[in-house]
């Protein structure tokens, strides 16, 4: 498969709880996103990496949120001190672009989170 | 502020009829248009995406949209709808600029249920 994948696909944890998610993306694409879903609304934009390289961090990203992608390959988003507000679906997407904007995201099969 | 509109929560339509998925969008730039479909409990599946040239775009499983700029619409359709097509559908629009960075701005969804 040399699709988008995320690790774990389904996350239950506890109000206080630390949590970190894993996306690989599809070889080679330098471009790397991560949206947030909640239930019966379409994904809002988290952050952006291009190569290793952090550009954009949404609002939407509060301190307790953070991502990296050490050596511009697979990217992880940790949630610290979880909060009930945090369960959504985290998706990752990925793609291969230069200055045009052109190219289509693909997005992996998401985490689901449940913060109890 | 860029946005997507889909003013249909849901769609419904009978095997072997056209289908209609409508979208409106509002950007202070040139749009990149994109569809997406999602099936429970996966990630989002690239359908198509307008660009530019020809505002009739074909996608994948007989898909279509048409980008049309004075009614800024970029509406989702398919001559004969098939049971398996029912889904949860995104538009989303990435505003090509000289300062962004690709990130999407999806809709809401809508739902399409196709019945035999």
């Amino acid at each position: 498969d040399t699709g988008v994948s995320q690790d774990p696909r389904h996350k239950i944890t506890k109000r206080g709880q630390n949590v970190t998610f894993r996306c690989d993306p599809i070889s080679e694409h330098n471009r790397l996103y991560w949206y947030r879903q909640t239930l019966g609304q379409g994904p809002e934009f988290l952050t952006y990496f291009q190569n290793e390289a952090q550009l954009e961090k949404s609002r939407l990203l509060s301190d307790r949120f953070s991502a990296e992608r050490p050596k511009g390959s697979f990217s992880t988003l940790e949630i610290q001190r979880t909060e009930q507000g945090d369960s959504a679906m985290y998706l990752c997407a990925s793609s291969l672009g230069d200055r045009g904007l052109q190219e289509t995201q693909y997005f992996g099969p998401g985490t689901r989170l449940l913060v109890l | 502020a860029q946005s997507v509109a889909q003013p249909e929560d849901q769609v419904n339509v009978a095997e072997g009829n056209p289908l209609t998925v409508k979208c409106t969008y509002s950007v202070s730039g040139n749009p990149y248009l994109f569809w997406y479909v999602q099936y429970p409990n996966r990630g989002l599946q690239f359908l198509l995406k307008y660009i530019t040239g020809d505002n009739l775009v074909k996608g994948s499983y007989g898909f279509e949209a048409e980008f049309n700029k004075s009614q800024t619409s970029f509406h989702l359709k398919k001559p004969s709808a098939l049971v398996s097509d029912s889904a949860l559908y995104f538009c989303a629009v990435r505003v090509h600029g000289s300062s962004n960075t690709g990130k999407l701005i999806f809709g809401q969804g809508t739902t399409l249920q196709v019945k035999p």
